[in-house]
């Protein structure tokens, strides 16, 4: 079964410090995997998405994921936070047969002045 | 650029009552789910929809929910009974492509309260 585990519910960085948000996934066949971004009372958008083409896939608003296999993780990163970046993000993975949606448990980034 | 739109953005029920929660896909989409995230968890899977039928379903989608695609449009969640512990942000989501890369989109999410 595939599953994905996010490490850190809560994280705080300070505006222009580094941001990274940790995704450890289980599958026993090649994850498709995803990060999405939730604003306040705001829907799921797509930040980026992994499907075996580069291990380094870069998404929107400067954000950045780097798929390691022997780590099975998808660590989601950013050079320089921002305070608009404040918001939950969930990783994903994508499973077989119907391609529905396993979601990690989220990790919600507060972005300090 | 395409949406999913949902409606409504807010319902409010009683206990018992059946509540309708509609969405409308992306128009060319053929994959189509429903989740439902309760107030500070994860975002779970309830129901996946293809070709005109269900192709899975989790275990907390049990005879009250439903699901029906009644035109070319519309994607509909039905809870025939509503209990307490199904208030939730539900949110509708489609995706275009047979292969396992194509990303779900998502929309707005209802935000159904249950009294």
């Amino acid at each position: 079964a595939q599953s994905v585990t996010q490490l850190g519910s809560h994280v705080s960085v300070s505006e222009g410090a580094l941001v990274l948000l940790r995704c450890n996934y289980s599958s026993s066949v090649p994850p498709y995997l995803f990060w999405y971004v939730q604003y306040p009372n705001q829907g799921l958008q797509l930040l980026l998405k992994y499907t075996s083409a580069a291990t380094l896939v870069k998404g929107i608003n400067g954000f950045e994921a780097e798929f390691k296999k022997s780590e099975t993780s998808f660590h989601l990163t950013k050079p320089s936070a921002h305070m608009s970046d404040a918001a939950e993000y969930f990783c994903a993975v994508g499973t077989s047969g119907t391609y529905k949606y396993i979601f990690g448990t989220g990790t919600r980034l507060k972005v300090l002045a | 650029e395409p949406e999913v739109t949902q409606t409504p953005s807010h319902q409010v029920t009683q206990m018992g009552q059946e509540v309708i929660l509609r969405c409308v896909p992306i128009s060319n989409h053929l994959y189509f789910y429903w989740y439902r995230q309760i107030l500070g968890q994860k975002v779970e899977f309830l129901v996946s929809f293809y070709n005109n039928e269900i192709s899975e379903k989790s275990e907390i989608f049990d005879d009250q929910f439903s699901v029906e695609r009644p035109d070319g449009s519309n994607f509909t969640l039905k809870i025939r009974s509503t209990k307490l512990e199904d208030s939730a942000m539900y949110f509708c989501a489609s995706r275009g492509g047979q292969s396992a890369s194509y990303e779900q989109y998502f929309g707005p999410g209802t935000r159904l309260t249950v009294t």
